[in-house]
């Protein structure tokens, strides 16, 4: 079965450069999620969308911003780079219109290293 | 959910025994709750998922359970096998949305 594909899998960036994160959701999945995982840590929630509308926000910078677009894959923009920035960035999806009722799934991240 | 850094509980066990592995929740108008199992380089993987109208789901050799009234989730593993061996996360829906919100990994480890 499809997956959540995530691209690119590594990423090395220096401090105060950006970044993008890019997240494919499983086919016919309409909200996407993005989280962030330090080592060693439970993964953080940063925003989501539906239907290319922000649904929810946490933990997110204001250095960060992420859009979802028509064909419903979505991009994760990180500016001024930060070396606490540097952590695994996973993407999720789910079918369920952002009703609760049904688990996200996830890709595999994007491990980012700011040097 | 809270951070242990990078010192995760670590649940070691003999293959073949029962895991159980614990989680406290924090939002008691919480009504949906996920495990997931996360391998090392890994996204975290979908094991079993209860709502808050049912005390416990059993899966394919897994059982989750529930006790709302001290809010505790637990993870029950049959027959533990080394494939089993990985990071274990209870994420708890705190209300609209799909939102998950991740509780402490617990590390399980399977010895031969």
């Amino acid at each position: 079965a499809a997956g959540v594909i995530q691209s690119p899998r590594h990423l090395i960036k220096e401090k105060r450069e950006t970044a993008t994160l890019k997240c494919y959701p499983i086919p016919r999945h309409d909200t996407v999620y993005w989280y962030q995982q330090g080592p060693g840590q439970d993964p953080q929630f940063l925003i989501s969308f539906y239907e290319k509308m922000q649904s929810d926000k946490g933990s997110i910078p204001d250095r960060f911003s992420a859009q979802q677009f028509s064909d419903y894959h979505s991009e994760l923009n990180m500016s001024s780079l930060e070396l606490g920035d540097s952590a695994l960035y996973f993407c999720a999806s789910s079918p369920s219109k952002g009703t609760g009722e049904s688990p996200l799934h996830f890709g595999n991240g994007t491990r980012l290293t700011v040097t | 959910g809270e951070s242990v850094g990078l010192h995760l509980p670590t649940l070691s066990v003999q293959e073949g025994d029962n895991s159980i592995i614990n989680c406290a929740y924090s939002n008691s108008a919480s009504d949906y709750f996920i495990w997931y199992k996360q391998e090392s380089g890994k996204g975290p993987q979908f094991i079993i998922d209860i709502r808050s109208n049912m005390d416990k789901r059993q899966g394919q050799r897994v059982t989750v359970l529930l006790n709302k009234t001290v809010k505790h989730l637990s993870l029950q593993i049959a027959a533990t096998q080394p494939g089993d061996s990985a990071v274990y996360f209870c994420a708890e829906n705190t209300g609209g949305g799909n939102k998950l919100t991740f509780g402490t990994g617990t590390q399980l480890k399977v010895e031969l």
